[in-house]
């Protein structure tokens, strides 16, 4: 049973473009929500987070949105860049887990 | 500020041996978790300790896999005896807060197990 779920394995965008990640969830009790960014041989990168109270929040060319009413997260970067080709993960969690997706390799053309 | 280390950095062994992975987490931080992932998989937690302590063990396959945090700083993940569908990569990540939901957690580079 998949509580997290990225539908998408892959993305391509042209550099300068945006790049929007999406994130479904069937778990109502999450409240804390966070992008990780995952190099190859190497472990997760924390990337941005919300909490549920939020429906928005932005770091710099990051921005994640919340819908809670949809059970849909996303994660809009712009402008793309080369060095952000690299797989995203979703994650979410309540009280003592936190559920991954499966993750979305993003590919930023130069 | 010194990141989450773990070794070995691959392992490679057969079915039915037994293998152990080390774990040290960001200084200071209480809350230590052990995650296995699965090649086109997102990562699943096995296993989560507040300073030595256990709070989270639901997932961890208890016939065959065993962790600890004696001195609730380093941790390590034992495997024995390995089979197959253990191949994954096993990270391990730290926190600096008691409740999940509140803080980010930190990862290590990972340990590639392959089991022949």
């Amino acid at each position: 049973d998949q509580q997290v779920k990225q539908n998408s394995p892959s993305l391509s965008v042209q550099e300068g473009r945006i790049s929007i990640l999406n994130c479904d969830y069937t778990n109502s009790m999450f409240d804390y929500f966070l992008w990780y960014k995952k190099y190859p041989a190497e472990g997760p990168t924390f990337l941005i987070s919300i909490s549920s109270i939020k429906d928005k929040n932005e770091d710099g060319r990051f921005t994640v949105f919340l819908n809670k009413s949809a059970k849909h997260l996303s994660l809009h970067i712009v402008p793309s860049q080369p060095g952000d080709s690299a797989v995203y993960f979703c994650a979410m969690g309540g009280a003592n887990n936190l559920f991954f997706g499966t993750g979305t390799r993003l590919t930023v053309i130069p | 500020e010194a990141g989450v280390a773990q070794s070995p950095r691959y392992k490679i062994i057969e079915k039915r041996q037994s293998v152990a992975f080390w774990c040290n987490p960001i200084s200071g931080h209480a809350t230590l978790y052990w995650y296995q992932q699965i090649l086109g998989q997102g990562p699943k937690l096995l296993i989560q300790f507040q300073n030595n302590g256990v709070v989270d063990d639901s997932q961890l396959p208890k016939d065959r896999f065993s962790a600890e945090r004696l001195k609730g700083v380093d941790s390590t993940l034992k495997i024995q005896p390995a089979k197959l569908e253990d191949s994954a990569v096993y990270l391990c990540a730290s926190s600096s807060l008691v409740v999940l939901g509140s803080d980010t957690q930190y990862f290590g580079p990972g340990t590639r197990l392959t089991v022949l």
